[in-house]
């Protein structure tokens, strides 16, 4: 069965600081992960995705396959970015959420 | 574009009783899955629907069920309700099912309160 952890429930960093959300993951298959980002006051929205090996807002995430991770990574942190960030796994027909980390950016 | 929509936005029942959520895809989007989110964890998989047929299912007991209809909208319903079935309900839709890449957009949820 598959499995997403977020080791990190808090995480606070200053305007300006490099942040790192940790994710790991268990699967025995290719996985295909996601980052899923909550606003205040928002829906759950799609942040990035490892197959498309994109930045979007500055963040980036590399599939480590030997370490199982998939850390959420960003040099200069904005108070823009404090939100709820979960890590997700698609198999299937199905996401498997991490608990999520929620950020805290302090001016 | 609306976005995937979700009704009621907020519900108060009793232990017992049964209940029907509502959700409507973005359109052009076939696929329609259902998860739960309890306060403080990440959403849990609940169904998913792909042109009117299951395709997934969770571990959530018969007590769930859902049903796909021919416009793609979906119901979610939920019998004979447990204090613990108090959660955020989250619809998300996406272009395909089954294995494939294919984001999923997620609506605002329906907050369920069992008294």
């Amino acid at each position: 069965a598959q499995r997403v952890t977020q080791p990190e429930k808090l995480l606070s960093v200053f305007k300006g600081a490099p942040v790192e959300l940790k994710c790991n993951y268990s699967y025995s298959g290719s996985p295909e992960l996601f980052w899923y980002v909550q606003y205040s006051r928002q829906r759950l929205q799609l942040l990035l995705r490892h197959i498309s090996r994109e930045s979007i807002k500055g963040f980036t995430a590399d599939l480590n396959k030997g370490e199982t991770s998939f850390h959420l990574k960003k040099p200069f942190a904005q108070e823009e970015d404090s939100a709820m960030y979960y890590c997700a796994l698609h198999s299937g027909s199905r996401l498997t959420f991490g608990e999520g980390t929620q950020l805290t950016v302090n001016p | 574009d609306a976005g995937v929509t979700q009704s009621p936005t907020h519900l108060i029942k009793t232990r017992g009783q049964q209940v029907t959520l509502r959700c409507s895809p973005i359109s052009g989007h076939k696929s329609v899955s259902w998860y739960q989110q309890v306060l403080g964890q990440g959403p849990q998989f609940i169904f998913q629907y792909y042109e009117k047929e299951e395709r997934g299912r969770g571990n959530f007991p018969d007590r769930f069920s859902a049903r796909q209809f021919p416009n793609y909208s979906s119901e979610l319903n939920v019998n004979a309700l447990l204090l613990g079935d108090s959660a955020l309900y989250l619809c998300a839709s996406s272009r395909q099912g089954g294995p494939s890449n294919q984001p999923q957009h997620f609506g605002d949820g329906t907050r369920l309160s069992i008294l």
